[in-house]
């Protein structure tokens, strides 16, 4: 069965810091999807990345990194020099043949 | 914006009342899904469609809840007969798959209240 856990219920940082989102999941899948997805204070999902399970080169996007790591079947997302806009629940998820499943998400305050 | 479309954004009902919402999914998408969330929670999976087909029920959709998408194009979710457990925000998601790869797209969800 799918699983998505992130041990993280919430984080709590200055601007300007750096913090990094844990997601682990279980699968026995071959092919699979992970995503991130932002969910702001406005409530819409908001999707950030998809990365197929065949690569695990790590990828930056402007303040946002992911590094996927199949050996410990990990996918974590840090965000360098947070902003206040950044505040919102992240959801990890994975998807294998029909299935998503979210992880429970976690909740970042980004304090001023 | 995403480009899906839910209506209406908030629902306040009586137990045991039936509504429906709507999604409009992105244009060229043949895939939308209707997913809930309840407050702290992650979204938990429905159903999807692939065009007009309705291809997997998730066994939360209860025989009270009925997901329809005539012509492969909105969508539409039913609850007969409304509990205060329905209470959450139902969330609709559109999606191409295209050679094994997919993203979803989510609209900004109907808030529905069960008095």
């Amino acid at each position: 069965a799918q699983k998505v856990t992130q041990a993280q219920t919430e984080i709590s940082v200055v601007e300007k810091e750096d913090v990094t989102l844990d997601c682990v999941y279980e699968t026995r899948d071959t092919t699979y999807y992970l995503f991130w997805y932002k969910q702001p204070p406005s409530g819409e999902l908001v999707f950030l990345i998809r990365r197929n399970s065949f690569d695990e080169q790590n990828e930056i996007s402007g303040r946002y990194s992911w590094n996927f790591q199949k050996s410990t079947s990990s996918f974590n997302f840090t965000i360098t020099a947070s902003q206040v806009v950044d505040s919102a629940v992240y959801f990890c998820a994975l998807s294998e043949a029909e299935n998503f499943v979210f992880g429970p998400g976690t909740r970042l305050s980004v304090l001023p | 914006d995403t480009g899906v479309s839910q209506n209406p954004r908030h629902k306040i009902t009586k137990r045991g009342q039936n509504v429906t919402f709507r999604c409009d999914p992105i244009s060229e998408h043949n895939r939308l899904y209707w997913y809930r969330q309840t407050l702290g929670q992650g979204p938990e999976f429905l159903t999807y469609f692939q065009n007009e087909a309705q291809l997997e029920k998730s066994r939360l959709l209860s025989d009270r809840f009925s997901a329809e998408r005539p012509k492969g194009s909105f969508s539409t979710l039913e609850i007969q007969r409304t509990e205060q457990g329905d209470s959450a925000m139902y969330l609709c998601a559109s999606g191409h798959r295209d050679r094994g790869e997919e993203t979803q797209y989510f609209g900004p969800g109907t808030r529905l209240l069960v008095l």
